[in-house]
């Protein structure tokens, strides 16, 4: 696609499920970003991919959180045990840059709704 | 804790008038970039902002980069209807280039 996509669109899920979210980057773009967008508000920014490592996990919420990103190319974040509190929009964003390389335009995916019953 | 600081969290306008954002960091950015984002929608790149002082425009959009990076503002002048949605900041710290901070947004709504 000539796009960022995000599987699924929507997910509802039971409180204490692991859900498994999918991100596919526009083709060729080297960083990936993950967001979590809480109703009405801004961007909180999760964690950077540059090809296929995250020199910072450190944006994640808590341990029930992790992302892997393989062949530089998809990605999936993982939430473990879901909690109510991590109900949620979360967006994808991929964008070329070279590591350390001044930043590009991040083409966003249309997002994942996540809500934890 | 919040990293990229964005005033005003609303703004409501009556189509014609003039809006601004303003977004403010405690620490030098790299850069900054401004995106849009409509009710429903995903944010969209509007412009990136790199040197120190920089002035941009995009048509009645007036972006500008603080002397010492750690400030920035959007402008529109005679708003419309279609300028209707959230304005976002977000820059990465020169000092720290594994994180990207959006500020919290400024929702912008205009009365025909």
């Amino acid at each position: 696609g000539a796009g960022v996509s995000q599987s699924p669109s929507n997910k509802v899920t039971e409180k204490g499920k692991d859900v498994e979210l999918r991100c596919d980057p526009i083709s060729g773009h080297t960083a990936l970003y993950w967001y979590r967008q809480s109703l009405g508000q801004g961007l909180e920014f999760l964690i950077y991919f540059q090809g296929n490592s995250a020199p910072d996990k450190s944006g994640l919420p808590s341990d029930r959180f992790s992302a892997e990103r393989t062949g530089g190319s998809v990605s999936t974040l993982t939430i473990q045990r879901t909690q109510q509190e991590d109900s949620a929009v979360y967006l994808c964003a991929s964008s070329f840059r070279l590591s350390g390389g001044p930043d590009n335009e991040q083409f966003f995916g249309p997002g994942t709704r996540l809500t934890v019953l | 804790g919040q990293q990229v600081m964005q005033i005003p969290q609303y703004q409501h306008v009556q189509e014609g008038e003039d809006f601004t954002t303003y977004c403010n960091s405690s620490t030098t950015l790299s850069n900054i970039q401004w995106y849009k984002q409509r009710p429903g929608g995903h944010p969209v790149f509007l412009i990136q902002l790199v040197k120190s002082g920089e002035v941009k425009k995009q048509k009645r959009l007036t972006f500008q980069f603080g002397e010492a990076k750690k400030n920035s503002s959007l402008h529109i002048t005679a708003t419309q209807t279609t300028d209707v949605g959230t304005y976002f900041c977000a820059g990465r710290l020169a000092n720290n280039f594994n994180k990207f901070y959006f500020g919290s947004g400024t929702k912008l709504n205009v009365k025909p």
